[in-house]
């Protein structure tokens, strides 16, 4: 079955950590996105990446970090320097372009305790 | 900067009602829109996608409507279902990433 996948689907951090959050697809898109997804707030752009190697900031990029250096695979990683990370993350992919369907995975609930 | 405004934030209705949702932006320099449905807990399941040069899509018993010039969409819902019950969500691809709205949750009962 081609989709996107998220794990853990649950994590738990403790204050001071950095912890990964992963994403990989198999639908062969060339862009993809990360999300955080807040009560009452709706979904807010973390970063993307339109190709392979390369990747931009979205409007709330502190405290967070990514990499692409595989199509399939845009790992997030929340820092330490993230002061409020408790929220759901969601991963997204689309062929590419700027009038292509954007899909989902099933998202990773982050808790810090 | 572009923004997505959904009206009404909640919603509920009995059975079979037909009913509309309602989103709008402020730039209708789009090159889509999506609507998306979340489960409780749950990623976004892709609804319909309409292209900044169509007027509406259609998919069972779901129909989205484009109004770029007044920056309007409608996503209608006939002969609604209990397992229609769900947030309902509007984003428009505006630059490089969607711009999400905050969703209207909707609440159908038996």
């Amino acid at each position: 079955d081609g989709g996107i996948t998220q794990s853990p689907k649950y994590l738990f951090r403790k204050e001071g950590q950095n912890v990964t959050l992963s994403c990989e697809q198999n639908l062969n898109h060339d862009a993809m996105y990360w999300y955080r997804q807040d009560p009452g707030q709706g979904l807010r752009l973390i970063y993307y990446s339109q190709i392979v190697n390369d990747f931009q900031k979205g409007d709330i990029a502190e405290g967070y970090s990514v990499s692409r250096e595989k199509k399939e695979s845009f790992p997030l990683t929340v820092t330490s320097a993230q002061k409020n990370p408790t929220a759901f993350y969601l991963c997204a992919s689309s062929i590419g372009g700027l009038d292509t369907e954007a899909f989902f995975g099933q998202g990773t609930r982050l808790t810090v305790v | 900067k572009q923004e997505v405004t959904q009206i009404p934030a909640a919603l509920s209705v009995p059975e079979g009602e037909n009913l509309v949702l309602n989103c709008s932006f402020t730039d209708s320099a789009i090159y889509n829109l999506q609507w998306f449905r979340q489960d409780p807990g749950k990623g976004l399941t892709s609804l319909l996608l309409i292209q900044s040069s169509q007027r509406e899509q259609t998919s069972g018993r779901l129909n989205a409507s484009l109004d770029k010039s007044s920056g309007r969409s409608t996503l209608y819902i006939a002969a609604s279902q209990p397992g229609d019950s769900a947030t309902y969500l509007c984003a428009v691809m505006a630059g490089t990433a969607l711009i999400f709205g905050k969703g209207t949750t909707l609440s159908v009962s038996s």
